[in-house]
């Protein structure tokens, strides 16, 4: 199973907004609505951001927003803040052969 | 709340097996509404689930492909807590490695981390 592309990074001033894509396939992302995201700074643990494509966790700030078309899925944070500088992961439910898959990871610098 | 406390060793050597453990307070193993997953985080390899194993009126096993025939996940229910184990192991194994769980959010969405453990292996 292959790994879910990501850009490497991407960035934003203050107040912008920066969209980071997920590209899977028709047996990944394409196929089910089970994309999540995930945010990490160094040293810790993902945390999940979004979940079943567009859906936000308690406690999860309304600047994150989830969709998909097609076989890509998008993270996009709007009125970026200095504490939203963090590496973003996409995952994806990939069938009961193989479960599961993480992207490449996109690294959000706010300039 | 769940909380999950991992424990093991951060060096193994080449070929040995690497085991690790998660502890569970808040839930349990055997619960009918829970899984209990592995996945691990390497500079080369990026985030990777390596498997899970959960209860609903026996336990099963899901392991990822890459891993599958050197990967055990084995629940404990006397410890309330579960287990991985990988055999054979090679430089390509460190990494840093976590359990989690899905919460209240479907089965594909980790809301709930151990703190990770930083494996490497090494002769």
């Amino acid at each position: 199973q292959s790994a879910l592309t990501q850009p490497p990074s991407a960035s934003g001033s203050p107040g912008q907004s920066v969209t980071i894509s997920c590209t899977g396939t028709s047996s990944d992302v394409g196929g089910y609505n089970y994309v999540s995201w995930y945010q990490q700074h160094p040293g810790k643990a993902p945390k999940l951001m979004i979940y079943e494509v567009s859906k936000r966790p308690s406690g999860v700030p309304d600047r994150f927003s989830g969709s998909k078309s097609g076989n890509t899925a998008s993270l996009t944070v709007s009125g970026l803040q200095a504490e939203d500088e963090a590496d973003y992961y996409c995952n994806s439910y990939a069938g009961s052969n193989n479960f599961d898959v993480f992207g490449t990871g996109t690294k959000v610098t706010v300039l | 709340q769940v909380q999950l406390q991992q424990s093991g060793p951060g060096l193994v050597k080449p070929s040995q097996t690497l085991s690790l453990t998660c502890a569970i307070s808040g839930d349990s193993v055997s619960s009918n509404s829970a899984t209990w997953n592995w996945i691990r985080q390497s500079p080369s390899r990026g985030l990777e689930w390596l498997g899970r194993t959960y209860y609903r009126s026996k336990w099963y096993y899901d392991y990822a492909v890459s891993v599958k025939g050197r990967i055990t996940i084995n629940p404990d229910t006397s410890k309330n807590q579960f287990s991985l184990q990988l055999n054979s192991v090679t430089p390509e194994d460190t990494a840093v490695y976590y359990c989690a769980r899905p919460g209240s959010y479907g089965y594909w969405a980790f809301d709930i981390w151990g703190q990770g453990t930083m494996v490497t292996v090494s002769s």
